[in-house]
């Protein structure tokens, strides 16, 4: 069955921290996988977007890993701001059927403290 | 540029009314697709249209119906409301289509439309 799933489900971590979000996947084929950003109470905001062959893929403090093999992302946040308590997304993309399809993660809820 | 505009913003209805949602994408944009955003289930894609014509369909029942129109615009219409219906929906648009095997089919989401069904 395809699926995504991300832990932790929630983090509370102080502003200056680093932090790291999982993302596994079982969705074959896959295509590409996305990190999103969503603000409560608003539509999520692409953070960024990896295909199969892609290791690394950075935007400003946000630095997502792939690691195709094991079928793992990680969204890495390096010196948190109080601006990045948000819910986190992972999307993965995948063909079946002749259809292109969307896997959604969960979330995770980031809350960054003083 | 301007953004993904989605109206209205808020909606109350009750069961078995039925509502119509509006998306209007960043001009340029072919592509819309609408997502259902509850606490329970996530982010669920319903379906997306491009150049007037649906593309793909996520697994929602017929109740749920969208359409496009020249000007790349979008409705979203919702018959005979359910309890569970109440959510968060979302519109995104995008200059292409998934359907054509892009990598980079990059969304750009709008802010939603938070329906609640009594």
């Amino acid at each position: 069955k395809n699926q995504v799933e991300q832990s932790p489900q929630s983090l509370i971590i102080l502003e200056g921290k680093n932090c790291t979000l999982q993302c596994n996947y079982t969705v074959s084929p896959f295509s590409n996988l996305r990190w999103y950003k969503q603000d409560t109470g608003r539509g999520p905001v692409s953070l960024t977007i990896m295909t199969f062959s892609e290791n690394t893929k950075s935007n400003g403090r946000y630095t997502a890993t792939l690691d195709a093999d094991t079928k793992q992302s990680s969204l890495h946040i390096t010196a948190s701001q109080l601006s990045d308590s948000a819910s986190y997304i992972c999307v993965v993309s995948f063909w079946m059927d002749s259809s292109y399809k969307l896997i959604f993660g969960s979330g995770t809820r980031l809350l960054v403290r003083p | 540029k301007a953004g993904v505009t989605q109206t209205p913003r808020y909606l109350i209805k009750t069961r078995g009314q039925q509502v119509t949602l509006s998306c209007s994408p960043i001009s340029g944009h072919r592509s819309v697709s609408w997502y259902q955003q509850t606490p329970g289930q996530g982010l669920q894609f319903l379906f997306e249209y491009f150049s007037e014509t649906q593309r793909n369909k996520g697994n929602f029942p017929g109740r749920f119906s969208g359409r496009q129109f020249s000007n790349s615009r979008s409705e979203m219409n919702v018959s005979t409301l359910e309890l569970g219906d109440s959510a968060l929906y979302l519109c995104a648009s995008s200059p292409t289509t998934g359907a054509l095997k892009r990598d980079y089919n990059e969304q750009f989401f709008g802010p939603g439309t938070r329906l609640t069904v009594l």
